[in-house]
């Protein structure tokens, strides 16, 4: 069974920093590209970053480049998402998401139950 | 890519035939567009790929058609698990983007 379990989610000050990561179980994790998807309360679903061709591509939303860094560790079967200069506007829940091969063009075919991120003072 | 849900709800009972519509700005590579079904308090689900291809498990009740900027997802004989939200994503060009969403409810 494809499991996905996030972690890292938090209260955190605008202007600070977070970390969230996922572990993967049920898959060979490094076939994979991997997604993070955001959702703010009461909101849609967003996009935020995709890591694919065994980590060798990196794709962010414009929101959030320059900002968030996404990465892996095959070795402990693990996605990351490094957050910085954190605003109000990234409050939300954040999803890992496994794509539906280690493309780019492929829809994201697993999920998470998603980690809280709230940012506010 | 602005991908344009409408209608932004359907009331519908069940056993109905549901329509929804997904429009984008430009033209989808591809046709590589998803749909994703998402029920209150958890996680989105995929249903569709590629336009028309259903994801594994997925009833053939849902079907996806449609290419270049106009695309539908249907599901024809609603049941009552059917109801929540649904979002169209494309997925061919970066960045990703979603739909806002059509909420489906009970009538």
């Amino acid at each position: 069974e494809v499991l996905l379990l996030e972690s890292g989610g938090g209260l955190v000050r605008p202007g600070g920093s977070l970390r969230l990561s996922c572990v993967a179980s049920g898959f060979t994790f490094s076939n994979y590209a991997m997604s993070w998807v955001r959702q703010a309360p009461g909101k849609g679903l967003e996009w935020v970053a995709s890591l694919i061709d065994n980590g060798r591509d990196t794709y962010y939303a414009d929101s959030v480049e320059g900002r968030f860094t996404i990465s892996r560790d095959n070795s402990k079967n693990t996605l990351y998402l490094q957050m910085t200069s954190l605003r109000a506007d990234d409050t939300a829940l954040y999803y890992c998401a496994r794509g539906h091969t280690d493309a780019w063009s492929e829809p994201c075919d697993y999920w998470g139950q998603g980690a809280l991120v709230t940012v506010s003072s | 890519i602005v991908l344009t849900q409408s209608p932004g709800t359907l009331s519908l009972s069940p056993g109905e035939r549901a329509t929804l519509s997904c429009r984008a700005s430009q033209t989808v590579r591809g046709s590589l567009l998803a749909w994703y079904q998402q029920k209150p308090g958890q996680a989105p689900r995929v249903l569709v790929y590629g336009a028309s291809t259903r994801a594994t498990g997925i009833p053939d009740r849902f079907s996806g058609s449609g290419s270049g900027t106009d695309f539908t997802l249907t599901i024809s004989r609603l049941e009552p698990e059917d109801f929540g939200v649904y979002y169209c994503q494309q997925y061919g060009s970066s960045p990703r983007t979603f739909g806002q969403g059509t909420k489906v409810e009970i009538k």
